[in-house]
């Protein structure tokens, strides 16, 4: 029963790129988080999806971010124009249902450089 | 004042001993307590829940709920170098869709 699967892993964009992150959910579960984490410093909600409806994006920048989840494929987050202060590790995060966004299965990450 | 608070540390135990880490909250709607830990370059991993006052235990770990003084509190027994870690503490006030996350607690046990 494979994980939360993200990738890339890493990706290294230069300043006005587009960054894509991606995000495969675990097996039956429907909701999916997105957080931010900087070095030394805690997690920051970013924004909750359900297939095909974002639920909360309270911890979006305005500008420049996106995600989406479709019906089908895995959940994407975009960032275009990215700046160096959007390097970041971007943890994707899964639950089974909606009163479980407490007891949480993370992804791997995708570690954003720009450069 | 911050929604979850928790000591930066590092906390730094001998190997064996308990190792105590504490969390305090201020909304007093919260309901749901998690405790996560997470290796330096790692994502979060999810190692106690707890609902309801008093203690909860998993092996050696023990998870304290008092909600009259607002504080969760997390129990490492016969700590291990492997459980040198961040941790982090997060609540869920009930009707959010998100959890609130405190900023962690560095332990470091030494063998």
């Amino acid at each position: 029963n494979a994980g939360v699967m993200q990738n890339p892993r890493h990706l290294v964009r230069r300043r006005g790129q587009e960054a894509r992150l991606r995000c495969s959910p675990m097996k039956g579960h429907s909701h999916v988080y997105w957080y931010r984490q900087l070095p030394e410093e805690g997690l920051k909600f970013m924004v909750y999806l359900q297939k095909e409806n974002i639920i909360d994006e309270s911890g979006m920048p305005k500008e420049r971010f996106s995600a989406e989840f479709p019906k089908e494929g895995p959940s994407i987050l975009r960032i275009q124009q990215v700046v160096r202060g959007d390097s970041a590790a971007y943890f994707c995060a899964s639950s089974p249902r909606q009163d479980g966004a407490g007891e949480l299965f993370f992804g791997e990450g995708s570690r954003l450089t720009v450069l | 004042q911050k929604e979850v608070e928790q000591n930066s540390g590092p906390l730094s135990v001998p190997e064996g001993a308990i190792a105590s880490l504490n969390c305090t909250y201020s909304d007093r709607g919260s309901q749901s307590f998690f405790w996560y830990r997470q290796y330096s370059g790692k994502s979060p991993e999810l190692i106690m829940s707890i609902y309801s006052n008093g203690d909860k235990e998993d092996g050696r770990f023990t998870a304290q709920l008092n909600k009259a003084s607002q504080y969760v509190s997390l129990l490492i027994r016969d700590s291990q170098p492997s459980d040198s870690a961040t941790y982090l503490c997060a609540l869920n006030a009930g009707n959010n869709r998100k959890l609130i996350w405190g900023l962690g607690t560095s332990l470091a046990v030494n063998p």
